[in-house]
């Protein structure tokens, strides 16, 4: 069956250092995204590509990175000077940047002390 | 900008009751609606969506109509089961005035029903 892959489902990390959470789809969707979760605010996203070796920044870019060197992978690095990186991040993927509906992983939930 | 208002929760309710779950929003185009739902522990599942005005979605007993006059995507079902215990969130997918559409969430409803 299709679908996202997200890794591991729980991270833990001490402050200062960088971590990298992964994402495969096997959907063959052009485009991927990053969202994080907190409590009471919904979903906020962080970055976006809508082809290989392309991407942008979304709402709240500031701390992390991303790379797209294929089009089923989409890994996301927490940097450590992002101030709250404590979170529930969830990868999606769709078939183009449209309007066409997201499918969601299972997401990686984050916590760093 | 684009935005979207859903009802704060919780909400809780018995099984078989009657569910509403009320949606507005802003949007400077004409915009996708959508509802998604998560179930504890896991990512959002597309519940239903309509793409323009006077759409009904419907999923699983789930409905929700495109109303542009009064800018509403309400979700409603006429009986809940235990399993319909989720978060709610609605969305809208909108150009904006760029070249590229933008998906804009709610904060998300947390819907319990009691057996």
């Amino acid at each position: 069956d299709g679908g996202i892959t997200q890794s591991p489902k729980y991270l833990f990390r001490k402050e200062g250092q960088n971590v990298t959470l992964s994402c495969e789809q096997n959907l063959n969707h052009d485009a991927m995204y990053w969202y994080r979760q907190d409590p009471g605010q919904g979903l906020r996203l962080i970055y976006y590509s809508q082809i290989v070796n392309d991407f942008q920044k979304g709402d709240i870019a500031e701390g992390y990175s991303v790379s797209r060197e294929k089009k089923e992978s989409f890994p996301l690095t927490v940097t450590s000077a992002q101030k709250n990186p404590t979170a529930f991040y969830l990868c999606a993927s769709s078939i183009s940047l449209s309007n066409s509906p997201l499918h969601f992983g299972n997401g990686t939930r984050l916590t760093v002390t | 900008g684009d935005s979207v208002t859903q009802m704060e929760g919780p909400v809780t309710l018995s099984e078989e009751a009657f569910l509403t779950i009320n949606c507005t929003y802003t949007a400077t185009g004409y915009p996708s609606l959508f509802w998604y739902v998560q179930y504890p522990g896991e990512g959002l599942q597309l519940l239903l969506k309509a793409t323009k005005a006077d759409d009904k979605g419907s999923n699983k007993g789930f409905e929700a109509t495109y109303r542009k006059e009064t800018t509403s995507f309400h979700l409603e079902k006429g009986s809940v089961q235990v399993s319909d215990s989720a978060v709610y969130f609605c969305a809208l997918s909108d150009r904006g005035g760029g070249s590229n559409y933008k998906l804009t969430f709610g904060k998300g409803t947390l819907l319990t029903v009691n057996p």
